[in-house]
C-alpha cells in the first residue's frame, strides 16, 4: 500500500471550510483514496473515497490532482463536532485489504 | 440499531488472566477485523477473517486467539495478559463484494491490564 503524509494537526473555525490536504505522490493506477475520521473515544468512521474523479456526499468533498498524488478533504462547513483526527488512506478496493493508518490530521474545530 | 457492536466497553484486569471480548455485526457483511490502539493512538490491523475463515493475520502473538462463530460475529481471546496488551480494540465489518469495501467500526473496548 503507498503511504500517505498528513499535516500533524490543522485548525479551523466553526461554519468555516476545513480543508485537509494529503500526500500520496507513490499511489499505484488501481489504488484509492479513503479518508476516515476519529473523533475521540470512538471507532473511526468512513468519510469519502475516490479513485481519480472528485467526489462529494454528505459528509465531505474529495479533490484529486489529476496526477493523483495528492488530495484534499474539504468540509464545507465545519462544526465543533468535527473535531477529530483525519486519516488518508491509500489501498485497492477490492481483495482482503487491510487498512494501514498512519498518524493523520488533528482537525480542532473552535467557536 | 448499532451496526458492529463490542462487548465490554472497558475490561480491567491483573496480569496473567485471560479475558475474551466479542463483537457482532448486524450488516451483514462478510468480512470482521479487529484492530488494536495503543497509547501513542497508533492503529494497527490484527485479524481479519472472511466467511469465518482467517485471511489476515498481522505477526500477532498466539496468546491471541480470533474465533469466528458465524458471519456476524469475531471474538478476541487473550491468554495470559500482560501489561502491554493494554490498549483500545476496536472490531470492524466489511462487504469484500462491494468495490466500496467500507469498513464500520465498533465503539472500542479499553482493555487495562493492572
Amino acid at each position: 500500500d503507498a503511504k500517505t503524509t498528513q499535516p500533524t494537526s490543522m485548525d479551523c473555525a466553526e461554519g468555516r471550510a476545513a480543508n485537509l490536504p494529503c500526500n500520496h505522490s507513490t499511489i499505484s493506477g488501481n489504488e484509492y483514496v479513503y479518508w476516515y475520521r476519529q473523533i475521540h473515544s470512538q471507532g473511526p468512521q468512513y468519510i469519502i473515497h475516490g479513485l481519480k474523479n472528485n467526489e462529494t456526499n454528505e459528509m465531505a468533498s474529495l479533490i484529486i490532482t489529476e496526477d493523483r498524488k495528492s488530495s484534499t478533504l474539504i468540509l464545507p462547513h465545519a462544526t465543533l463536532r468535527d473535531t477529530a483526527v483525519y486519516y488518508c488512506i491509500v489501498r485497492r478496493s477490492t481483495g482482503f485489504q487491510k487498512l494501514v493508518f498512519g498518524t493523520g490530521t488533528r482537525l480542532l474545530v473552535s467557536p | 440499531d448499532t451496526a458492529v457492536s463490542q462487548t465490554p466497553k472497558y475490561l480491567v484486569t491483573q496480569m496473567g488472566n485471560d479475558k475474551s471480548i466479542k463483537c457482532e455485526q448486524n450488516l451483514g457483511h462478510d468480512t470482521m477485523y479487529w484492530y488494536k490502539q495503543d497509547s501513542k493512538k497508533f492503529l494497527k490491523i490484527m485479524f481479519s477473517y472472511n466467511n469465518k475463515e482467517l485471511i489476515i493475520n498481522e505477526t500477532v502473538p498466539n496468546r491471541f486467539s480470533p474465533k469466528s462463530p458465524d458471519k456476524a460475529h469475531l471474538n478476541l481471546h487473550i491468554n495470559s495478559l500482560e501489561l502491554g496488551d493494554s490498549a483500545v480494540y476496536f472490531c470492524a465489518s466489511s462487504q469484500e463484494r462491494h468495490s466500496t469495501d467500507t469498513q464500520y467500526f465498533g465503539p472500542g473496548t479499553r482493555l487495562t491490564v493492572l
